[in-house]
Protein backbone atom coordinates (compact mmCIF):
# COMPACT_ATOMS: atom_id res chain seq x y z
CA UNK A 1 0.00 0.00 0.00
CA UNK A 2 0.99 3.36 -0.83
CA UNK A 3 2.58 5.42 2.31
CA UNK A 4 4.08 8.83 2.84
CA UNK A 5 5.16 9.75 6.16
CA UNK A 6 5.98 13.46 7.24
CA UNK A 7 8.22 14.23 10.32
CA UNK A 8 7.85 16.11 12.83
CA UNK A 9 4.24 16.27 13.08
CA UNK A 10 4.59 19.55 14.57
CA UNK A 11 7.08 22.28 15.01
CA UNK A 12 7.36 25.90 16.74
CA UNK A 13 10.26 28.08 16.01
CA UNK A 14 11.14 31.59 16.73
CA UNK A 15 11.31 34.33 13.58
CA UNK A 16 14.83 33.72 11.97
CA UNK A 17 15.25 30.21 12.72
CA UNK A 18 15.99 27.80 10.23
CA UNK A 19 13.56 24.53 9.89
CA UNK A 20 13.86 21.24 7.69
CA UNK A 21 10.80 19.17 7.03
CA UNK A 22 10.85 15.77 6.15
CA UNK A 23 9.06 13.38 3.91
CA UNK A 24 9.68 9.45 3.09
CA UNK A 25 7.54 7.64 0.37
CA UNK A 26 6.83 4.62 -0.54
CA UNK A 27 4.69 5.05 -3.41
CA UNK A 28 4.11 2.39 -6.37
CA UNK A 29 4.88 3.75 -10.14
CA UNK A 30 6.16 7.08 -8.63
CA UNK A 31 6.26 9.81 -10.32
CA UNK A 32 6.87 13.05 -8.31
CA UNK A 33 7.11 14.24 -5.21
CA UNK A 34 4.75 17.82 -4.28
CA UNK A 35 4.99 20.30 -1.87
CA UNK A 36 1.98 21.94 -0.81
CA UNK A 37 1.77 24.75 2.21
CA UNK A 38 -2.18 25.00 3.59
CA UNK A 39 -3.03 27.60 5.41
CA UNK A 40 -6.77 28.01 6.38
CA UNK A 41 -8.17 27.48 2.91
CA UNK A 42 -7.24 24.73 0.54
CA UNK A 43 -3.17 23.91 -0.34
CA UNK A 44 -1.03 26.36 -2.51
CA UNK A 45 1.12 24.49 -4.28
CA UNK A 46 5.19 25.01 -3.53
CA UNK A 47 7.41 22.38 -5.39
CA UNK A 48 7.35 19.33 -7.52
CA UNK A 49 10.75 17.28 -8.02
CA UNK A 50 10.93 14.31 -10.23
CA UNK A 51 15.04 14.12 -10.36
CA UNK A 52 17.28 13.17 -7.26
CA UNK A 53 19.64 15.77 -6.41
CA UNK A 54 18.24 18.78 -7.76
CA UNK A 55 17.66 21.57 -5.64
CA UNK A 56 14.64 23.58 -6.03
CA UNK A 57 14.59 27.19 -4.52
CA UNK A 58 11.72 29.96 -4.58
CA UNK A 59 12.95 32.79 -2.35
CA UNK A 60 13.66 31.29 1.07
CA UNK A 61 12.53 28.28 0.35
CA UNK A 62 14.26 24.99 -1.40
CA UNK A 63 13.73 21.77 -1.87
CA UNK A 64 15.41 18.16 -2.72
CA UNK A 65 14.34 14.82 -3.82
CA UNK A 66 16.82 11.66 -2.82
CA UNK A 67 14.90 8.84 -4.80
CA UNK A 68 17.34 6.01 -3.56
CA UNK A 69 15.98 6.89 0.02
CA UNK A 70 12.69 7.22 -0.85
CA UNK A 71 13.27 10.60 0.96
CA UNK A 72 12.62 14.56 0.65
CA UNK A 73 13.07 17.48 2.38
CA UNK A 74 11.75 20.89 2.51
CA UNK A 75 13.93 23.74 4.14
CA UNK A 76 12.87 26.89 5.11
CA UNK A 77 15.36 29.94 6.05
CA UNK A 78 14.72 33.13 7.83
CA UNK A 79 11.30 31.96 8.83
CA UNK A 80 8.57 34.31 9.13
CA UNK A 81 5.65 34.51 11.37
CA UNK A 82 4.13 34.08 7.77
CA UNK A 83 5.40 31.02 7.25
CA UNK A 84 3.27 29.91 9.91
CA UNK A 85 0.86 27.14 8.04
CA UNK A 86 0.75 23.26 7.26
CA UNK A 87 3.27 21.48 4.87
CA UNK A 88 1.82 18.66 3.15
CA UNK A 89 3.83 16.52 0.71
CA UNK A 90 2.74 14.19 -1.35
CA UNK A 91 3.33 11.58 -3.63
CA UNK A 92 2.33 10.84 -7.75
CA UNK A 93 1.77 7.72 -9.43
CA UNK A 94 2.63 8.05 -12.87
CA UNK A 95 -0.50 5.60 -14.14
CA UNK A 96 -2.71 7.93 -12.49
CA UNK A 97 -1.40 11.01 -11.11
CA UNK A 98 -3.27 10.52 -7.84
CA UNK A 99 -1.79 12.68 -5.01
CA UNK A 100 -0.95 10.44 -1.94
CA UNK A 101 -0.62 12.87 1.06
CA UNK A 102 1.40 12.65 4.27
CA UNK A 103 0.13 13.36 7.24
CA UNK A 104 1.32 17.19 6.96
CA UNK A 105 3.73 19.24 9.33
CA UNK A 106 1.99 22.06 11.47
CA UNK A 107 4.56 25.05 11.55
CA UNK A 108 4.48 27.96 13.81
CA UNK A 109 6.73 30.86 13.33
CA UNK A 110 6.87 32.80 16.74
CA UNK A 111 7.66 36.73 16.88
CA UNK B 1 -1.59 31.07 -14.20
CA UNK B 2 -3.03 27.82 -12.56
CA UNK B 3 -5.96 29.16 -11.08
CA UNK B 4 -8.96 27.15 -9.68
CA UNK B 5 -12.53 28.35 -8.50
CA UNK B 6 -14.60 26.41 -6.24
CA UNK B 7 -17.66 27.45 -5.54
CA UNK B 8 -19.73 27.63 -2.92
CA UNK B 9 -17.03 28.53 -0.40
CA UNK B 10 -19.90 27.93 2.50
CA UNK B 11 -22.70 25.86 3.29
CA UNK B 12 -25.07 25.52 5.74
CA UNK B 13 -28.35 23.47 5.10
CA UNK B 14 -30.54 21.08 6.98
CA UNK B 15 -30.28 17.26 7.06
CA UNK B 16 -31.50 15.57 3.48
CA UNK B 17 -30.73 18.65 1.40
CA UNK B 18 -28.49 17.59 -1.65
CA UNK B 19 -25.51 20.26 -2.35
CA UNK B 20 -23.54 20.71 -5.50
CA UNK B 21 -20.41 21.97 -5.30
CA UNK B 22 -18.71 23.68 -8.51
CA UNK B 23 -14.53 23.26 -9.32
CA UNK B 24 -13.59 25.24 -12.37
CA UNK B 25 -9.96 25.42 -13.90
CA UNK B 26 -10.26 29.24 -14.90
CA UNK B 27 -7.51 29.79 -17.32
CA UNK B 28 -6.09 25.97 -18.04
CA UNK B 29 -7.86 22.79 -19.12
CA UNK B 30 -8.32 20.02 -17.63
CA UNK B 31 -9.14 16.24 -18.64
CA UNK B 32 -8.63 15.11 -15.04
CA UNK B 33 -10.12 16.86 -11.56
CA UNK B 34 -10.34 15.72 -8.00
CA UNK B 35 -12.02 15.98 -5.04
CA UNK B 36 -10.91 15.40 -1.86
CA UNK B 37 -12.52 15.51 1.94
CA UNK B 38 -10.42 17.21 4.93
CA UNK B 39 -11.52 16.38 8.38
CA UNK B 40 -9.94 18.93 11.20
CA UNK B 41 -6.35 18.35 11.66
CA UNK B 42 -5.98 16.11 9.42
CA UNK B 43 -4.79 15.30 5.87
CA UNK B 44 -6.64 15.29 2.48
CA UNK B 45 -8.17 12.23 1.90
CA UNK B 46 -9.22 11.82 -1.96
CA UNK B 47 -12.08 10.59 -2.82
CA UNK B 48 -12.11 10.67 -6.16
CA UNK B 49 -10.77 11.04 -9.42
CA UNK B 50 -13.14 13.30 -12.27
CA UNK B 51 -12.55 12.55 -15.87
CA UNK B 52 -13.97 14.91 -18.78
CA UNK B 53 -16.29 12.58 -20.45
CA UNK B 54 -16.32 9.36 -18.33
CA UNK B 55 -17.59 8.22 -15.44
CA UNK B 56 -15.64 8.86 -12.05
CA UNK B 57 -13.21 6.79 -10.50
CA UNK B 58 -13.85 6.46 -6.84
CA UNK B 59 -11.76 5.54 -3.89
CA UNK B 60 -12.23 2.15 -1.89
CA UNK B 61 -14.78 3.34 1.02
CA UNK B 62 -16.63 6.48 -0.73
CA UNK B 63 -20.10 6.02 -2.07
CA UNK B 64 -20.51 6.67 -5.58
CA UNK B 65 -24.20 7.26 -5.26
CA UNK B 66 -24.07 9.41 -2.23
CA UNK B 67 -21.48 11.46 -3.65
CA UNK B 68 -22.06 12.11 -7.62
CA UNK B 69 -19.29 13.42 -10.01
CA UNK B 70 -19.98 15.18 -13.24
CA UNK B 71 -17.03 16.20 -15.43
CA UNK B 72 -19.17 17.33 -18.37
CA UNK B 73 -16.08 19.96 -19.94
CA UNK B 74 -12.28 20.18 -19.91
CA UNK B 75 -13.05 23.37 -17.11
CA UNK B 76 -15.91 22.22 -14.72
CA UNK B 77 -16.50 19.60 -12.47
CA UNK B 78 -19.18 19.14 -10.06
CA UNK B 79 -19.74 17.13 -7.00
CA UNK B 80 -23.10 16.56 -5.55
CA UNK B 81 -23.65 15.55 -1.76
CA UNK B 82 -26.78 14.07 -2.31
CA UNK B 83 -29.76 13.53 0.31
CA UNK B 84 -26.78 14.97 3.17
CA UNK B 85 -26.86 14.42 7.00
CA UNK B 86 -24.47 16.05 9.64
CA UNK B 87 -21.54 12.90 9.03
CA UNK B 88 -21.26 14.51 5.80
CA UNK B 89 -20.40 17.86 7.43
CA UNK B 90 -16.38 18.58 6.36
CA UNK B 91 -14.24 20.54 4.16
CA UNK B 92 -14.56 19.75 0.90
CA UNK B 93 -11.58 20.30 -1.83
CA UNK B 94 -11.07 20.02 -5.26
CA UNK B 95 -7.88 20.18 -7.40
CA UNK B 96 -7.40 20.29 -10.93
CA UNK B 97 -4.24 19.04 -13.13
CA UNK B 98 -3.66 21.10 -16.15
CA UNK B 99 -2.99 19.15 -19.12
CA UNK B 100 -0.89 17.52 -20.26
CA UNK B 101 -0.70 15.16 -17.15
CA UNK B 102 2.94 15.89 -16.15
CA UNK B 103 1.48 19.25 -14.08
CA UNK B 104 1.17 19.54 -10.76
CA UNK B 105 -2.78 19.44 -9.06
CA UNK B 106 -3.59 22.98 -8.50
CA UNK B 107 -6.12 23.56 -5.65
CA UNK B 108 -9.43 24.99 -4.98
CA UNK B 109 -10.44 27.48 -2.24
CA UNK B 110 -13.03 24.20 -0.52
CA UNK B 111 -16.33 24.12 0.23
CA UNK B 112 -16.62 24.15 4.27
CA UNK B 113 -20.15 22.05 4.27
CA UNK B 114 -22.43 21.94 7.63
CA UNK B 115 -25.46 19.89 7.89
CA UNK B 116 -27.01 20.28 10.61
Amino acid sequence: EDKVVQSPLSLVVHEGDTVTLNCSYEVTNFRSLLWYKQEKKAPTFLFMLTSSGIEKKSGRLSSILDKKELFSILNITATQTGDSAIYLCAGTRSNTGKLIFGQGTTLQVKP
Amino acid sequence: GAVVSQHPSRVICKSGTSVKIECRSLDFQATTMFWYRQFPKQSLMLMATSNEGSKATYEQGVEKDKFLINHASLTLSTLTVTSAHPEDSSFYICSARPDPTNQPQHFGDGTRLSIL
